[in-house]
């Protein structure tokens, strides 16, 4: 059973397009996010919501949307894309650890690689 | 503002050497480095981590060394074999509440056979 499951895998479109990738998680986790990947393999944050509030917003163009229906699932619209756009883009979630370590451990999807073309 | 500073940014070895990366950090409220493997085309998992409390930790052949007073950490990996071919992640944040782990710009590790 997938604990990160991140719909399509793959995604090719042109510039100007409107597109979104899905995430769900069945780890009862609390918080999820969205990362970028890109072509050097940097991992740079984009969002997070815990409970469905988001709680982080990293410097991201408002092009970029989130959704979080409910915990368990944290969707990414992203309108007019640019070339710039293209990358792997990465859905998480993660649950503190509330033994001595105070971690909180991510738990990372397969990834959905945009192209832009 | 990178708050984590990796090297190498790529690093091949011969099967059953030692593969050393090395990173560097700033903010001193940082007290959790864990260490993220990615193989590819699939995302980053947790391999191992340390907490500041201790200068070292080992599991199997993956050996994480924390200097505090260097603001440093390193992952070792000993007898490295090709299934460790991958890139190598660390990462920091503040334990107890920070959902925001900065990483490391990554490492590739080829290891030869």
């Amino acid at each position: 059973d997938t604990a990160v499951s991140q719909t399509p895998k793959y995604l090719v479109t042109q510039m100007g397009n409107d597109k979104s990738i899905k995430c769900e998680q069945n780890l009862g986790h609390d918080t999820m996010y969205w990362y970028k990947q890109d072509s050097k393999k940097f991992l740079k944050i984009m969002f997070s919501y815990n409970n469905k509030e988001l709680i982080i917003n990293e410097t991201v163009p408002n092009r970029f949307s989130p959704k979080s229906p409910d915990k368990a699932h944290l969707n990414l619209h992203i309108n007019s894309l640019e070339l710039g756009d293209s990358a792997v883009y990465f859905c998480a979630s993660s649950q503190w650890d509330r033994g001595q370590s105070g971690a909180n451990v991510l738990t990372f999807g397969a990834g959905s690689r945009l192209t832009v073309l | 503002q990178q708050q984590v500073k990796q090297s190498p940014q790529s690093l091949i070895v011969q099967k059953g050497g030692i593969s050393i990366i090395n990173c560097a950090y700033e903010n001193t409220a940082f007290d959790y480095f864990p260490w993220y493997q990615q193989f590819p085309g699939k995302g980053p998992a947790l391999l191992i981590a340390i907490r500041p409390d201790v200068s070292e930790k080992k599991e199997g052949r993956f050996t994480i060394s924390f200097n505090k007073s260097a603001k440093q950490f390193s992952l070792h990996i000993m007898d490295s074999q090709p299934g460790d071919s991958a890139t190598y992640f660390c990462a920091a944040s503040r334990a107890f509440g920070d959902y925001k782990l900065s990483f490391g710009a990554g490492t590739t590790v080829t290891v030869r056979a």
